[in-house]
Formats: structure tokens, C-alpha cells, sequence
């Protein structure tokens, strides 16, 4: 089985200023990892994934996260973030040769000017 | 479709009542999961199509819920004699082949409130 673990329930920043959104999975076998973007009332956006290859993975929205497999994590940043990017923010993983996803209960980001 | 089309978009039930929600994925994605979101979660797993085959039903709560997909394209997710407790938005996603590597493209929810 997979679990994922993201510390922060909320992340409160400045807008403009630099944000990093932390993950952490556990996993016996191999895994992909995804990054979802909830905005209210929404369903989920894919943010980035990483599946195999070079551990720094960018997405849209100037998103960029980075595959670590010793400290099996995942975390996700962006050097300046906008008002327009307050949202909740999941972490997913899913085993190689399983199809479910298995998130973590998400991090709300939230923006200020 | 373009995307994954759930219906209806919110729910209101009185507890005890029985309630069916629909998902249409996208044409041609011969995976299908159902996911429950509680106020404040992450989605929880409820179950997985491949093609009509229902592979996985693990995460249902109860025998209370009931999923199926009889002809491989629209799924209906079955609640019967809700309870407070099923209170969530419910998540409908589709795959081109099996979710992993092929990704997941997530409709938008169907809000259930009993009252």
C-alpha cells in the first residue's frame, strides 16, 4: 500500500515571494508521482507528474517539483508566486502496475498582497 | 466529450434517501475511478472500471454504495439510504489505459449534502 504525507495544512506567502509545498510518500514498490491544483468548487488540475527520468519535473503555471528517492519526497515550488495561485494543492502517488491514485489531504495555499 | 462530464453538479438528500450520481468520461478512456472528497480531504479511492469490469471496489464504505459501468463508457455511482456521513463531493476520473503513466483527467464533482 501507498501513503502520502503533506506537513503543512495551510501555507500562507506574500505574493511575489517564493513557496515551497512539501511531500512525502511511502511506498515498498516503485511510483509515479502527480501534483494536483484544486481551485473552490473545481475539480482536480494536474499541476506536474513525475514518471521516470530527470528528478527536477516542470508543469504549468511556473510550477516545478523535484523527485527525491532517498528521502522519498516530492515537494513542490514556484519562485514567485501570484494572488491567482491561492488554492488547495494535493500530492498523489501511484504504484507502478496499479492504476489507483492514492492522495494526501492537501495543502491550502494561500496568497496575499 | 472534451472533458469528464459529472451530473448532476450538486445533490441535496434527505437521509435516507437513495441517490445516483453520473459520470461520462471521456470517449475513448477505457479506465474509470470514483473518488469521495471530504470537507477538507484529500479524494479517498472508491472504486475502478476497465472497460465495464469493475477491477476494484476496495474503498466502497458500505455495501450501501454501488457502482457500475455496464456498457465501458457512463458509470453511475449508487447511494442507498444515505446517511450524514456520505456528505462530500464525489470525484469521477477517466484514463486512456489503466491511470498511472497515462494519467487521470478529473471531472469537476458532484457535491452530495444529506440533510
Amino acid at each position: 500500500a501507498q501513503s502520502v504525507t503533506q506537513l503543512d495544512s495551510q501555507v500562507p506567502v506574500f505574493e511575489e515571494a517564493p513557496v515551497e509545498l512539501r511531500c512525502n510518500y511511502s511506498s515498498s514498490v516503485s511510483v509515479y508521482l502527480f501534483w494536483y491544483v484544486q481551485y473552490p468548487n473545481q475539480g482536480l488540475q494536474l499541476l506536474l507528474k513525475y514518471l521516470s527520468g530527470s528528478t527536477l519535473v516542470k508543469g504549468i503555471n511556473g510550477f516545478e517539483a523535484e523527485f527525491n528517492k532517498s528521502q522519498t519526497s516530492f515537494h513542490l515550488r514556484k519562485p514567485s508566486v501570484h494572488i491567482s495561485d491561492t488554492a488547495e494543492y494535493f500530492c498523489a502517488v501511484s504504484a507502478r502496475g496499479y492504476s489507483t491514485l492514492t492522495f494526501g489531504k492537501g495543502t491550502m495555499l494561500l496568497v496575499s498582497p | 466529450g472534451a472533458g469528464v462530464s459529472q451530473s448532476p453538479r450538486y445533490k441535496v438528500a434527505k437521509r435516507g434517501q437513495d441517490v445516483a450520481l453520473r459520470c461520462d468520461p471521456i470517449s475513448g478512456h477505457v479506465s474509470l475511478f470514483w473518488y469521495q472528497q471530504a470537507l477538507g480531504q484529500g479524494p479517498e479511492f472508491l472504486t475502478y472500471f476497465q472497460n465495464e469490469a469493475q477491477l476494484d471496489k476496495s474503498g466502497l464504505p458500505s455495501d450501501r454504495f454501488f457502482a457500475e459501468r455496464p456498457e465501458g463508457s457512463v458509470s453511475t455511482l449508487k447511494i442507498q439510504r444515505t446517511q450524514q456521513e456520505d456528505s462530500a463531493v464525489y470525484l469521477c476520473a477517466s484514463s486512456p489505459a489503466g491511470g498511472g503513466p497515462y494519467g487521470y483527467t478529473f471531472g469537476s464533482g458532484t457535491r452530495l449534502t444529506v440533510v
